[in-house]
């Protein structure tokens, strides 16, 4: 059965740091999602992609995080530079197409900021 | 934008009993409402969904239950087993643009 694959699985930063996450969606889901979930919360959405155009980037902190998926495939999500707060696991899913279709999830990039 | 609550935070129950976890939405424009469920380490797992046209959707021993006009939504498992113990989360969006927001999960515990 195919999956999200993200890597890598864990990441250990140091603060100001700049730290990147590869997402790759399952074949032919045209849109894909980044999360961040914090310990005992619900994933909060940081970015939506249709294809390798951005639908919704508002919970995005612009001032310190990017992302981008250039050919409508895979997609990275970066930071810098990092800070403590960023502490959290930073998932990743793909679905079909927007407007009510599954959501497949990644294992996710455990991420800790020093 | 869409708000999305859920509760219990916590839920405890026998094996064998049932257990009920309810979610409110804000956004009337929601249409699709999944829940997924995610064991410790891993990644959420849609377990079922319902989608605004239907009140009620049915999986073996897992059902929700969707009232449109109350905007809540519940997830109902019977004869819980503890391989049910997990964090189990609501979300609400499917309108245009896909916007979806997820509950802030709830922990199950199936004693044996």
């Amino acid at each position: 059965e195919a999956e999200v694959a993200q890597s890598p699985r864990y990441k250990i930063t140091e603060k100001s740091q700049a730290v990147a996450f590869w997402c790759d969606p399952i074949s032919g889901h045209a849109t894909l999602y980044w999360y961040r979930q914090i310990l005992g919360q619900g994933p909060e959405l940081l970015v939506q992609f249709q294809d390798e155009s951005v639908v919704d980037d508002s919970q995005l902190p612009k001032d310190r995080f990017s992302a981008e998926r250039l050919k409508g495939v895979d997609s990275t999500l970066k930071i810098q530079p990092a800070e403590l707060g960023d502490s959290a696991m930073y998932l990743c899913a793909s679905s079909l197409a927007p407007s009510g279709y599954e959501q497949y999830f990644g294992p996710g990039t455990r991420l800790t900021v020093t | 934008g869409e708000n999305v609550e859920q509760h219990p935070s916590t839920l405890s129950v026998q094996e064998g009993d049932s257990a009920v976890i309810k979610c409110t939405y804000s956004d009337s424009a929601s249409n699709y409402f999944p829940w997924y469920k995610q064991e410790l380490g891993k990644r959420p797992q849609l377990i079922i969904d319902i989608r605004s046209n239907v009140g009620e959707k049915k999986d073996q021993r897992i059902a929700v239950t969707l009232n449109k006009t109350a905007k809540h939504f519940s997830l109902h498992i019977t004869e819980t087993q503890p391989e049910d113990s997990a964090v189990y989360f609501c979300a609400a969006g499917g309108n245009t643009g896909n916007q979806f927001y997820f509950g802030t999960g709830t922990s199950l515990t199936v004693i044996p």
